[in-house]
């Protein structure tokens, strides 16, 4: 079955800096990837997601890049801000008829310090 | 519009009893997930449903577990007997026929099985 890494398990930046986290998938019929923001005591909430068919998606602040031939997709967040801070979760979903299926990464706690 | 719902949102039981956890996908939705979040395993998948019809139950842990979906608005999460390591959050998420991978997560259950 799918098998996604993710790093780092914590990241902590300043205001104002980037953060950038960073996945890895070992199904190469994975075709969505997306990525979920995760705050105390919430459920995970989707922020942005890229198919296999497209190499980067914007929207405003981040952004998620991907690389099909290594197998590897990234989260970037620019002008961070406190609010940002949260559980950031990536995944992939299986190939071949259960592509609703996802295999979520362990998470990343980003903490942004004012 | 209405996100995922789900009840309750706390549960305390003896291990031993009955639990069940309740969903209510967002309307026009076609498929229900039922996920698990503990601090050793993260986010796994339990089971999946599409129009109500369980398709892949093959994450639920062992025959304590069950899942239905008796209409298009309602899904339950049962555990009997309750043992003290099914603590954890559950979530229930949905989403759309034709972006089924694309899915929308309530905001749990936490579960403490004592």
């Amino acid at each position: 079955g799918e098998n996604v890494e993710q790093h780092p398990s914590t990241l902590s930046v300043q205001e104002g800096d980037s953060a950038v986290i960073k996945c890895t998938y070992s199904d190469s019929a994975s075709n969505y990837f997306p990525w979920y923001k995760q705050e105390l005591g919430k459920g995970p909430q989707l922020i942005i997601d890229i198919r296999s068919n497209v190499g980067e998606k914007k929207d405003q602040r981040i952004a998620v890049t991907l690389n099909k031939t290594a197998k590897h997709f990234s989260l970037h967040i620019t002008e961070t801000q406190p609010e940002d801070s949260a559980v950031y979760f990536c995944a992939a979903n299986a190939g071949g008829t259960s592509y609703g299926k996802l295999t979520f990464g362990q998470g990343t706690i980003l903490t942004v310090h004012p | 519009d209405a996100g995922v719902i789900q009840s309750p949102r706390h549960e305390v039981t003896e291990m031993g009893q009955e639990v069940t956890l309740r969903c209510k996908p967002i309307s026009g939705h076609d498929y229900l997930f039922w996920y698990r979040q503990t601090m050793m395993r993260g986010l796994e998948l339990l089971i999946y449903f599409n129009n109500n019809v369980p398709i892949d139950d093959s994450g639920m842990p062992e025959d304590r577990f069950s899942a239905k979906m008796p209409n298009a608005s309602f899904s339950t999460l049962k555990i009997q007997p309750s043992e003290p390591r099914d603590s954890a959050v559950y979530f229930c998420a949905s989403s759309r026929l034709g972006t089924e991978e694309t899915q929308y997560f309530g905001p749990g259950t936490r579960l403490l099985v004592l």
